[in-house]
């Protein structure tokens, strides 16, 4: 079984600002994807980011990048300029890749973001 | 663009009643998945399936039962309703193997 970690149940930071979300998980799998999920006051669930784990690279979207560290198990989330519409519950998300199967995601308990004007 | 489709927005059930909830995927998604999220919690998946058969299971209840329909539909059951099983009802979909999914809107269930 998985689990991931999200170890900064808050954080608030100024708009404009630049914050990293920390996520680590822990997994026997060889192959996996992992996400980053941003859930606003309305409860929708929105993916903001994502990375397969065969690839060094790290995934950019934007203002949205992530570090990933393999060996670590480490998955954290940096936003750039920082936007009052950042404001949310954010969820690290991993899920195997059994190769053609609907596998579920195992979510972190979340981050909630708080950006302050 | 189409998103997924989940009915009714908001229900409320007396404990011990059943209910039924129901989900349209993006049109030509092939894969359904069910999450259950408590208040202040993380969500956790309930159900998956793909071409109409059960794919992956998590933590449904034996209470909760599942299935797609022929027109890729799918509708979670619930019985014996408890006071715990008030929550965020997600369902989501994808094309088989996909990476990421789209989530719909949620269907929140209150028992009283």
């Amino acid at each position: 079984a998985q689990t991931v970690t999200q170890s900064q149940p808050e954080m608030s930071v100024q708009e404009a600002e630049t914050v990293t979300l920390s996520c680590t998980y822990d997994t026997s799998e060889n192959n996996y994807y992992l996400f980053w999920y941003k859930q606003p006051p309305s409860r929708q669930m929105i993916l903001v980011i994502r990375q397969e784990a065969y690839k060094q690279q790290n995934a950019t979207e934007n203002r949205f990048s992530v570090n990933f560290q393999k060996a670590a198990k480490s998955f954290s989330l940096k936003i750039s300029d920082s936007q009052l519409g950042d404001t949310a519950m954010y969820f690290c998300a991993f899920m195997k890749s059994s190769g053609g199967g609907a596998d579920g995601l195992t979510f972190g308990k979340g981050t909630h973001l708080i950006i302050q004007p | 663009a189409a998103g997924v489709i989940q009915s009714p927005r908001h229900l409320i059930k007396e404990k011990r009643e059943t209910a039924t909830l129901k989900c349209y995927p993006i049109p030509r998604h092939d894969t359904v998945y069910w999450y259950q999220q408590g208040p202040g919690q993380d969500p956790q998946f309930l159900i998956s399936f793909y071409e109409k058969m059960q794919s992956d299971k998590g933590s449904i209840p034996d209470r909760f039962s599942a299935q797609q329909f022929s027109d890729y539909h799918s509708e979670l059951n619930m019985s014996s309703l408890e006071l715990g099983d008030s929550a965020l009802y997600f369902c989501a979909s994808s094309f088989v193997g996909g990476f990421g999914y789209t989530f719909g809107s949620g269907t929140r269930l209150t028992v009283v």
